[in-house]
């Protein structure tokens, strides 16, 4: 089936690094955009990064532009964010997520499980 | 603070049907069937409910639905069951990039 599964996270100090890494199965990796969504503890969610089919077309939030980068490798079936310049917000755990499209608008299905970035001193 | 508005909390006894909102701001339109709607069980990822405003995927229950009018789209959960407390979380898709609501925690009495 259909599967996702980050790996990568921890715990790092503020102004560190970290790279976490997105296993896909069960679908044609590169016949899709993929997505970085996190969710600080007990907060909501807030979208990442989106990255095209080639890697071609890259976007990030602000919150984020400048520190982290998203990249893929369809060969692998796997998806990367580098964060660098890791601040105490960045915080959070982090999904990786397809991203489908239709009639205009974009959708994420299926999400990974998640995976939890520690920043702290 | 989120660009989409929704309720903090909705609850509801088993049986009844809730209906969440999820409101553009003042600087952000919402068009209801660019909406998507997803549940999150604690501890879980959030899971597709709802995607192109009303539209179901496989597997989702047909008790859930979406609807909307004007600057709010809106998720309707009929015949409340136990297991649909959670959280639930609305998305509006924006070109290159997407925005959340803030969320809304849906308790079933």
């Amino acid at each position: 089936q259909v599967q996702l599964v980050e790996s990568g996270g921890g715990w790092v100090k503020p102004g560190g690094s970290l790279r976490l890494s997105c296993a896909a199965s069960g679908f044609t990796f590169s016949d899709y955009y993929m997505t970085w969504i996190r969710q600080a503890p007990g907060k909501g969610l807030e979208w990442v990064s989106y990255i095209s089919m080639s890697g071609g077309s890259i976007y990030y939030a602000e919150s984020v532009k400048g520190r982290f980068t998203v990249s893929r490798d369809n060969a692998e079936s796997s998806l990367y964010l580098q964060m660098n310049s890791l601040r105490a917000e960045d915080t959070a755990v982090y999904y990786c997520a397809r991203a489908l499209y239709g009639s205009g608008t974009g959708w994420f299905d299926p999400w990974g499980q998640g995976v939890l970035v520690t920043v702290s001193s | 603070q989120s660009a989409l508005t929704q309720p903090a909390s909705v609850s509801g006894s088993p049986g009844q049907s809730i209906t969440i909102s999820c409101t553009g701001t003042s600087s952000e339109v919402v068009i209801y069937n660019l909406v998507s709607w997803y549940q999150q069980h604690p501890g879980k990822a959030p899971k597709l409910m709802i995607y192109e405003g009303s539209k179901r995927p496989s597997g989702v229950s047909n008790r859930f639905s979406g609807s909307g009018s004007g600057n709010t789209a809106s998720l309707t959960i009929s015949g409340l069951q136990a297991e649909d407390e959670a959280d639930y979380y609305c998305s509006s898709y924006a070109g290159s990039s997407t925005l959340f609501g803030g969320g809304t925690k849906v308790t079933v009495l």
